[in-house]
Protein backbone atom coordinates (compact mmCIF):
# COMPACT_ATOMS: atom_id res chain seq x y z
CA UNK A 1 0.00 0.00 0.00
CA UNK A 2 1.18 3.69 -0.91
CA UNK A 3 2.52 5.89 2.17
CA UNK A 4 1.10 8.87 3.20
CA UNK A 5 2.89 12.29 4.60
CA UNK A 6 0.73 14.35 6.86
CA UNK A 7 1.90 17.25 8.86
CA UNK A 8 2.40 16.09 12.76
CA UNK A 9 0.21 18.93 13.92
CA UNK A 10 -2.15 21.92 12.75
CA UNK A 11 -4.26 24.21 14.75
CA UNK A 12 -7.60 25.96 13.56
CA UNK A 13 -10.03 28.56 14.93
CA UNK A 14 -12.95 27.59 15.87
CA UNK A 15 -15.75 28.14 13.17
CA UNK A 16 -13.06 28.38 10.29
CA UNK A 17 -12.80 25.85 7.70
CA UNK A 18 -10.37 23.04 8.61
CA UNK A 19 -7.96 21.85 5.54
CA UNK A 20 -5.92 19.18 6.46
CA UNK A 21 -3.06 17.93 3.72
CA UNK A 22 -1.99 14.57 2.81
CA UNK A 23 0.26 13.39 0.16
CA UNK A 24 0.22 10.32 -1.06
CA UNK A 25 2.67 10.40 -4.37
CA UNK A 26 2.84 6.53 -5.01
CA UNK A 27 -0.58 5.71 -5.02
CA UNK A 28 -1.79 2.90 -7.39
CA UNK A 29 -4.78 3.60 -9.85
CA UNK A 30 -6.71 1.28 -7.62
CA UNK A 31 -6.05 2.74 -4.30
CA UNK A 32 -9.04 4.47 -1.90
CA UNK A 33 -7.78 7.32 -0.35
CA UNK A 34 -9.47 7.25 3.93
CA UNK A 35 -9.80 9.42 6.10
CA UNK A 36 -10.02 8.69 9.78
CA UNK A 37 -10.06 10.52 12.65
CA UNK A 38 -9.17 9.75 16.43
CA UNK A 39 -10.55 11.44 19.48
CA UNK A 40 -8.09 10.61 22.76
CA UNK A 41 -8.92 7.01 24.05
CA UNK A 42 -11.57 6.12 21.43
CA UNK A 43 -11.43 3.86 18.93
CA UNK A 44 -10.99 5.69 15.15
CA UNK A 45 -14.22 7.17 13.49
CA UNK A 46 -14.16 7.12 10.19
CA UNK A 47 -15.05 10.12 7.78
CA UNK A 48 -14.75 9.83 4.02
CA UNK A 49 -13.54 8.19 1.40
CA UNK A 50 -12.81 8.49 -1.99
CA UNK A 51 -11.00 7.18 -5.27
CA UNK A 52 -10.82 10.19 -7.99
CA UNK A 53 -13.64 11.97 -7.82
CA UNK A 54 -14.40 14.79 -4.95
CA UNK A 55 -16.42 13.57 -2.19
CA UNK A 56 -19.06 15.21 0.11
CA UNK A 57 -20.65 14.12 3.25
CA UNK A 58 -22.18 15.27 6.39
CA UNK A 59 -18.91 15.51 7.57
CA UNK A 60 -16.32 16.74 5.43
CA UNK A 61 -15.57 17.13 1.81
CA UNK A 62 -12.62 15.65 -0.11
CA UNK A 63 -10.41 17.09 -2.67
CA UNK A 64 -8.46 14.95 -4.28
CA UNK A 65 -5.78 16.67 -7.06
CA UNK A 66 -6.27 15.16 -10.99
CA UNK A 67 -2.81 13.10 -10.49
CA UNK A 68 -4.24 11.88 -7.22
CA UNK A 69 -0.62 12.13 -5.65
CA UNK A 70 -2.24 14.65 -2.93
CA UNK A 71 -5.07 15.37 -1.29
CA UNK A 72 -7.21 17.64 1.49
CA UNK A 73 -9.94 16.72 4.23
CA UNK A 74 -12.10 19.76 4.71
CA UNK A 75 -13.77 20.17 7.84
CA UNK A 76 -16.09 23.45 6.98
CA UNK A 77 -17.07 24.80 9.92
CA UNK A 78 -14.41 23.20 12.69
CA UNK A 79 -15.71 22.78 16.51
CA UNK A 80 -14.09 22.16 19.74
CA UNK A 81 -15.37 18.53 19.29
CA UNK A 82 -13.27 17.93 15.93
CA UNK A 83 -9.98 18.55 18.04
CA UNK A 84 -8.75 14.89 17.51
CA UNK A 85 -5.76 13.17 15.50
CA UNK A 86 -6.69 12.65 11.75
CA UNK A 87 -5.44 10.36 9.51
CA UNK A 88 -5.01 9.59 5.99
CA UNK A 89 -4.89 6.22 4.82
CA UNK A 90 -4.55 4.77 1.13
CA UNK A 91 -5.55 1.25 0.52
CA UNK A 92 -6.52 -1.42 -1.96
CA UNK A 93 -10.15 -1.34 -2.18
CA UNK A 94 -12.62 -4.02 -2.37
CA UNK A 95 -12.87 -7.79 -2.87
CA UNK A 96 -9.83 -9.87 -1.31
CA UNK A 97 -7.30 -7.72 -2.49
CA UNK A 98 -6.33 -7.04 1.27
CA UNK A 99 -8.34 -4.23 2.48
CA UNK A 100 -6.07 -3.89 5.12
CA UNK A 101 -5.80 0.01 6.70
CA UNK A 102 -1.75 1.00 8.02
CA UNK A 103 -1.99 3.84 10.03
CA UNK A 104 0.61 6.32 9.67
CA UNK A 105 1.39 9.36 12.39
CA UNK A 106 -1.40 11.95 11.39
CA UNK A 107 -2.13 15.02 11.91
CA UNK A 108 -2.91 16.16 15.82
CA UNK A 109 -5.62 19.00 15.02
CA UNK A 110 -6.39 21.48 17.94
CA UNK A 111 -9.43 23.23 17.43
CA UNK A 112 -9.26 26.76 19.42
CA UNK A 113 -11.83 29.18 20.32
CA UNK B 1 -22.25 4.75 9.89
CA UNK B 2 -21.68 1.20 11.45
CA UNK B 3 -21.64 0.39 14.91
CA UNK B 4 -18.93 -2.06 16.20
CA UNK B 5 -18.45 -2.82 19.45
CA UNK B 6 -16.09 -4.11 21.76
CA UNK B 7 -16.65 -5.57 25.43
CA UNK B 8 -14.70 -5.47 27.15
CA UNK B 9 -14.35 -1.60 27.67
CA UNK B 10 -10.93 -2.43 30.20
CA UNK B 11 -9.94 -5.21 32.04
CA UNK B 12 -7.55 -5.61 34.65
CA UNK B 13 -5.01 -9.15 34.96
CA UNK B 14 -2.55 -10.68 36.69
CA UNK B 15 0.75 -11.74 34.86
CA UNK B 16 0.40 -15.46 33.71
CA UNK B 17 -3.28 -15.63 33.30
CA UNK B 18 -5.68 -14.75 29.68
CA UNK B 19 -7.97 -12.25 28.62
CA UNK B 20 -10.25 -12.75 25.87
CA UNK B 21 -11.72 -9.53 24.23
CA UNK B 22 -14.92 -9.53 21.76
CA UNK B 23 -15.56 -7.48 18.77
CA UNK B 24 -18.75 -7.66 16.98
CA UNK B 25 -20.41 -5.48 13.84
CA UNK B 26 -23.87 -4.89 15.44
CA UNK B 27 -25.55 -4.17 12.34
CA UNK B 28 -23.87 -5.61 9.16
CA UNK B 29 -22.51 -8.62 8.51
CA UNK B 30 -18.60 -8.73 8.26
CA UNK B 31 -16.72 -11.81 6.94
CA UNK B 32 -13.10 -9.83 7.60
CA UNK B 33 -12.30 -8.15 10.85
CA UNK B 34 -8.89 -6.40 11.98
CA UNK B 35 -7.12 -6.54 15.35
CA UNK B 36 -5.00 -3.77 16.38
CA UNK B 37 -2.68 -2.36 19.36
CA UNK B 38 -1.66 0.85 20.03
CA UNK B 39 0.49 2.12 23.28
CA UNK B 40 0.74 5.52 24.16
CA UNK B 41 1.00 8.19 22.29
CA UNK B 42 1.59 6.04 19.25
CA UNK B 43 -0.18 5.35 16.23
CA UNK B 44 -2.28 1.69 15.60
CA UNK B 45 -0.33 -0.79 14.73
CA UNK B 46 -1.71 -3.54 13.23
CA UNK B 47 -1.89 -7.02 14.93
CA UNK B 48 -3.89 -9.55 12.72
CA UNK B 49 -7.03 -9.81 9.62
CA UNK B 50 -9.33 -12.14 10.62
CA UNK B 51 -11.56 -13.81 8.29
CA UNK B 52 -14.69 -15.86 9.10
CA UNK B 53 -14.49 -19.56 9.02
CA UNK B 54 -10.36 -19.48 8.52
CA UNK B 55 -7.34 -18.79 9.76
CA UNK B 56 -6.44 -15.62 10.77
CA UNK B 57 -3.40 -13.95 9.48
CA UNK B 58 -0.88 -12.20 11.34
CA UNK B 59 1.47 -8.94 10.77
CA UNK B 60 5.17 -9.40 10.69
CA UNK B 61 6.49 -9.90 14.43
CA UNK B 62 3.21 -10.90 15.97
CA UNK B 63 3.27 -14.05 17.72
CA UNK B 64 0.04 -16.04 16.66
CA UNK B 65 0.43 -18.22 19.88
CA UNK B 66 0.26 -15.79 21.82
CA UNK B 67 -2.60 -13.70 20.54
CA UNK B 68 -5.06 -15.93 19.70
CA UNK B 69 -7.97 -14.85 17.21
CA UNK B 70 -11.53 -16.45 16.54
CA UNK B 71 -13.92 -15.82 13.90
CA UNK B 72 -16.56 -18.24 14.44
CA UNK B 73 -19.26 -15.98 13.07
CA UNK B 74 -20.05 -13.35 10.49
CA UNK B 75 -20.63 -10.77 13.55
CA UNK B 76 -18.12 -11.62 16.20
CA UNK B 77 -14.74 -12.11 16.39
CA UNK B 78 -12.56 -12.66 19.75
CA UNK B 79 -8.97 -11.92 20.63
CA UNK B 80 -7.40 -14.20 23.27
CA UNK B 81 -4.17 -12.69 25.20
CA UNK B 82 -2.76 -16.18 26.52
CA UNK B 83 -0.39 -15.45 29.58
CA UNK B 84 -0.16 -12.10 29.29
CA UNK B 85 2.55 -9.91 30.62
CA UNK B 86 2.98 -5.98 32.06
CA UNK B 87 4.82 -5.78 28.49
CA UNK B 88 0.91 -6.81 26.82
CA UNK B 89 -0.39 -3.69 28.46
CA UNK B 90 -2.15 -1.91 25.66
CA UNK B 91 -5.04 -0.42 23.86
CA UNK B 92 -6.53 -2.97 21.80
CA UNK B 93 -9.10 -2.24 19.26
CA UNK B 94 -10.72 -4.38 16.83
CA UNK B 95 -12.61 -3.29 13.40
CA UNK B 96 -14.87 -5.09 10.82
CA UNK B 97 -15.13 -4.48 7.51
CA UNK B 98 -18.53 -3.68 5.56
CA UNK B 99 -18.67 -4.57 2.16
CA UNK B 100 -22.34 -4.33 1.31
CA UNK B 101 -24.01 -1.80 -0.95
CA UNK B 102 -21.58 0.38 -2.87
CA UNK B 103 -18.98 1.72 -0.20
CA UNK B 104 -16.07 -0.53 1.51
CA UNK B 105 -15.34 0.51 4.56
CA UNK B 106 -14.21 -0.22 8.01
CA UNK B 107 -15.82 1.01 10.87
CA UNK B 108 -14.01 0.33 14.77
CA UNK B 109 -14.75 -0.50 17.98
CA UNK B 110 -14.81 1.39 21.13
CA UNK B 111 -11.36 -0.35 22.00
CA UNK B 112 -10.63 -2.49 25.10
CA UNK B 113 -7.78 -1.20 27.42
CA UNK B 114 -5.73 -4.06 28.85
CA UNK B 115 -3.63 -3.42 31.95
CA UNK B 116 -1.32 -6.53 32.84
CA UNK B 117 0.06 -6.41 36.74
Amino acid sequence: DAKTTQPPSMDCAEGRAANLPCNHSTISGNEYVYWYRQIHSQGPQYIIHGLKNNETNEMASLIITEDRKSSTLILPHATLRDTAVYYCIVRVGGGNQGGKLIFGQGTELSVKP
Amino acid sequence: GAVVSQHPSWVICKSGTSVKIECRSLDFQATTMFWYRQFPKQSLMLMATSNEGSKATYEQGVEKDKFLINHASLTLSTLTVTSAHPEDSSFYICSARDSSGSGDTQYFGPGTRLTVL
